[in-house]
């Protein structure tokens, strides 16, 4: 199983939106609703931020969001804040219980 | 409140086993998707491998003929053994729990692991 594919880098300024996409393929991405997208502060653990595509743990801020198209599912952060700087990375399910992760995204609040 | 804390050497010599363990608290080990992941320095998240049960585990192929993984039903933990390791087995080992569909939604804090002589 290879990684998803994430752009390594995307930025906005407070109050902007950021959009990361994770690109896989029919075998995982495409093929089940178990997306999920973690952020990382550095030296942390990283925390969930979406599951099955676009459902928030209590808790997270209804300013991420996620959606998939096809083989492409996508982070949205609306009204950047300046704690959203972090790493980001996506997830998915890859049959049989086997899940792959991103390559990671950083992002960057100007 | 669920909470997962990783336990084992910080260094092991290349060719010999990795040992960690994962304590939970706060939630039952006989329930839910227990899984290890890890972050060699600088990279990305690497999906290692889940246990259920004593017979629901598995692993990314890419790991499967070094991993071993176990439940400790009486003391609340999970355990990982990888065999054989080298330089890139250097990383931050984490546990986790998937308890949302498809999502790990506790962590552990991480525990570094340097393979070196």
């Amino acid at each position: 199983q290879s990684a998803l594919t994430q752009p390594p880098s995307a930025s906005g300024s407070p109050g902007q939106s950021v959009t990361i996409s994770c690109t896989g393929t029919s075998s995982d991405v495409g093929a089940y609703n178990y997306v999920s997208w973690y952020q990382q502060h550095p030296g942390k653990a990283p925390t969930l931020m979406i599951y099955e595509v676009n459902k928030r743990p209590s808790g997270v801020p209804d300013r991420f969001s996620g959606s998939k198209s096809g083989n492409t599912a996508s982070l949205t952060v609306s009204g950047l804040q300046a704690e959203d700087e972090a790493d980001y990375y996506c997830s998915s399910h890859a049959g049989s219980s086997k899940f792959v992760f991103g390559t990671g995204t950083k992002v960057t609040v100007l | 409140q669920v909470q997962l804390q990783e336990s084992g050497p910080g260094l092991v010599k290349p060719s010999e086993t990795l040992s960690l363990t994962c304590t939970v608290s706060g939630a039952s080990i006989n329930t839910n998707y227990w899984t290890w992941i890890r972050q060699p320095p600088g990279k990305g998240l690497d999906w290692i491998g889940y246990i259920y049960d004593t017979v629901n585990i598995d692993s990314n192929p890419s790991l499967k003929s070094r991993v071993t993984m176990s439940l400790d039903t009486s003391k609340n933990q999970f355990s990982l053994n990888l065999i054989s390791v080298t330089a890139a087995d250097t990383a931050v080992y984490y546990c986790a729990r998937r308890g949302l569909p498809g999502g790990f939604d506790y962590w552990g804090q991480g525990s570094l692991v340097i393979v070196s002589s």
